[in-house]
This record gives structure tokens, C-alpha cells and sequence, in this order.
């Protein structure tokens, strides 16, 4: 079946320094791909997606590349702030689109 | 921005009973989906369901599980009886249409179960 293997967290950093989180999946189809991010005390909300492959995804100053070969999805943010202190999920659809498969997710602290 | 509303946010039962958690998705949308989360562990799917019916369904989801939408009211996971090992977080998930493609499931916060 379909699987995410993710950078293992927490991951502690100052703000103004840079992130990435490792995303890497594993599946028969062609998926599409999905970053989403839990602040505390809600549910799972997507940060953005990328369908085809060797494209990029953006919002809120983070970003990640479909990269087709390499089967990785690699979350980045230049300069973190204390409010993207979050657990990040990267995840995946299958093609027939009836469900999400999710990483183990990331907890992500940044510290003022 | 559109909200997913799950009752009870936390449960304690005893083990062999049953418990009913509910969800009241988007108003308009269609396709509802259940995940499960062990603490510690990653959001594993249990169901989708449209039109009244299952369409998808994981190793997760146990003969004990049951899901419905009567009249279009709450979306509901029962589990009858439970096991120690369904303690977790459960999420409810809803769709405007085949949102597994298009990303936009919007979740709930989570009903947490605690089985004794």
C-alpha cells in the first residue's frame, strides 16, 4: 500500500533561522501530494498541494518540490517564526482520490 | 474559514461498551471520512463515505465499527463493543466532492477515546 516516511521530530530552532522537513513516499499510482500543518487544539488543515510531478507548492512562506525521481516532497521555510510552531504532516492521495495517507508528522518549535 | 464540529472532544469508557462519537461536518459537502491516531503515532484512515454508503474501508476498521449519516444529520463512528486497543484520537474529515484529489479536507479537532 501507500506509505509517508517523514522527518522524525521534534525539531527545535530559533526564528529567523531556516526548516526543512523531509518528506519521502512511497506508492503504485500517481499521486498528488500535500503538505498540512495542526496548530494546538485544532484539527489537520492543509497548507498546500502539488498534482503533478516536478512542480513546486507555496503558501505562507513554505514550499516544497514534487520530485518524481527522487519519490520526495521536502517541506522548507527560509526564516521560521514562533508561529509556525506546529506539527506538519506531508501526505498523500491515491488516484482514485478516496483517502489521504499521512506521515507520522513533525513537531515543529520555534523558540523567540 | 469552514469548520468540522466533533462531540464529545473527550470520552472515557469502559472496555465492552459502546461508544457513539459525532460529527457535524461542512455544511454542503458530501464526502465524509473518519482517521484514527494513536498517541505517538500517525493519522491512519478508517473509512470514506458518500451517498449513504462505505465506499472505502481499512484493516482498521473493524467488524465493531459502524458508520452513518441518518437525514443528513451528524456523521457518527460507533463502536460496539470497544477494545483497549481503540483508545486513540479520532478524526472526522469532510469534502465538498472527491477532495482526496483536490486536498481540501477540512478536519475536525479530534474526539479522544479512553478505553479501560
Amino acid at each position: 500500500g501507500d506509505s509517508v516516511t517523514q522527518t522524525e521530530g521534534p525539531v527545535t530552532l530559533s526564528e529567523g533561522t531556516s526548516l526543512t522537513v523531509n518528506c519521502s513516499y512511497e506508492t503504485k499510482q500517481y499521486p498528488t501530494l500535500f503538505w498540512y500543518v495542526q496548530y494546538p487544539g485544532e484539527g489537520p488543515q492543509l497548507l498546500f498541494k502539488v498534482p503533478k510531478a516536478n512542480e513546486k507548492g507555496s503558501n505562507r512562506g513554505f514550499e516544497a518540490t514534487y520530485n518524481k525521481e527522487a519519490t520526495s516532497f521536502h517541506l522548507q521555510k527560509a526564516s521560521v517564526q514562533e508561529s509556525d510552531s506546529a506539527v506538519y504532516y506531508c501526505a498523500l492521495s491515491n488516484s482514485a482520490g478516496n483517502k489521504l495517507t499521512f506521515g507520522i508528522g513533525t513537531r515543529v518549535l520555534v523558540r523567540p | 474559514g469552514p469548520k468540522v464540529l466533533q462531540i464529545p472532544s473527550h470520552q472515557i469508557i469502559d472496555m465492552g461498551q459502546m461508544v457513539t462519537l459525532n460529527c457535524d461536518p461542512v455544511s454542503n459537502h458530501l464526502y465524509f471520512y473518519w482517521y484514527k491516531q494513536i498517541l505517538g503515532q500517525q493519522m491512519e484512515f478508517l473509512v470514506n463515505f458518500y451517498n449513504g454508503k462505505v465506499m472505502e474501508k481499512s484493516k482498521l476498521f473493524k467488524d465493531q465499527f459502524s458508520v452513518e449519516r441518518p437525514d443528513g444529520s451528524y456523521f457518527t463512528l460507533k463502536i460496539q463493543p470497544t477494545a483497549l486497543e481503540d483508545s486513540a484520537v479520532y478524526f472526522c474529515a469532510s469534502s465538498s466532492h472527491r477532495g482526496a484529489n483536490t486536498g481540501q479536507l477540512y478536519f475536525g479537532e479530534g474526539s479522544k477515546l479512553t478505553v479501560l
